[in-house]
């Protein structure tokens, strides 16, 4: 079985803060791990995923995210939020022996000027 | 067109007809899914089509809602006797490769709307 938490519903930053979208999985063997931006009435974005190597991913956008094994988590990171990036992220995991994705239940980010 | 395109992007109906919901995934991609976003909800899986194999139709509601996909392209989720509770976005993704590392890529969904 696989799951993902999204622990915050919303997360509200200042304009030129730091971002940060928290997100803990698990699986029962090795993750895939993705990120996906939602904005309002528009399908899901691409924005990152970490499959092995380096366990710092850039993505699009100037969005980050850090895959820490021990503490399984995969936290989304901007080091200084736009208000254009206000929108529902989602995070999403699908253990290496599967083809599906489990999905967060998103969180709201909204960045206010 | 270089995206998964969806139709139509907006869909009212009554309770009890029937409605079709069209995907035309990335040319080329070999897999496409079918997930339904209620509001406040994540994505729920619905049905994985890979190539010619059988689909999972694991994700299925009920046995009103069923699948198609023809010529390994564009696919059609169809939902009988629609009901208040079938309300939701309805998104298909498709991937090159269906494999673990292969990034789906989401259409625009369209919003059902059952009266």
């Amino acid at each position: 079985a696989q799951s993902v938490a999204q622990p915050e519903d919303q997360v509200n930053v200042a304009e030129g803060n730091p971002l940060t979208v928290k997100c803990t999985y698990s699986v029962s063997g090795n993750p895939y791990l993705f990120w996906y931006v939602q904005y309002p009435n528009r399908g899901l974005q691409f924005l990152l995923k970490y499959i092995t190597g380096d366990n710092l991913v850039k993505g699009s956008y100037g969005f980050e995210a850090e895959f820490n094994k021990s503490q399984t988590s995969f936290h989304l990171k901007k080091p200084s939020a736009l208000v254009s990036d206000s929108a529902l992220y989602f995070c999403a995991v699908r253990d290496i022996n599967d083809y599906k994705l489990s999905f967060g239940a998103g969180t709201t980010v909204t960045v206010r000027a | 067109g270089a995206g998964v395109s969806q139709s139509p992007s907006n869909k009212v109906t009554e309770k009890g007809k029937d409605v079709e919901l069209r995907c035309d995934p990335i040319s080329g991609h070999t897999a496409l899914y079918w997930y339904r976003q209620s509001l406040g909800q994540g994505l729920e899986f619905l049905i994985y089509f890979q190539g010619n194999s059988a689909p999972d139709k694991s994700g299925l509601p009920s046995d009103r809602f069923s699948a198609e996909r023809t010529g390994g392209s564009v696919s059609t989720l169809t939902i009988q006797r629609t009901q208040q509770e079938d309300s939701a976005v309805y998104l298909c993704a498709s991937v090159w490769g269906g494999g673990g590392t292969d990034t789906q890529y989401f259409g625009p969904g369209t919003r059902l709307t059952v009266l």
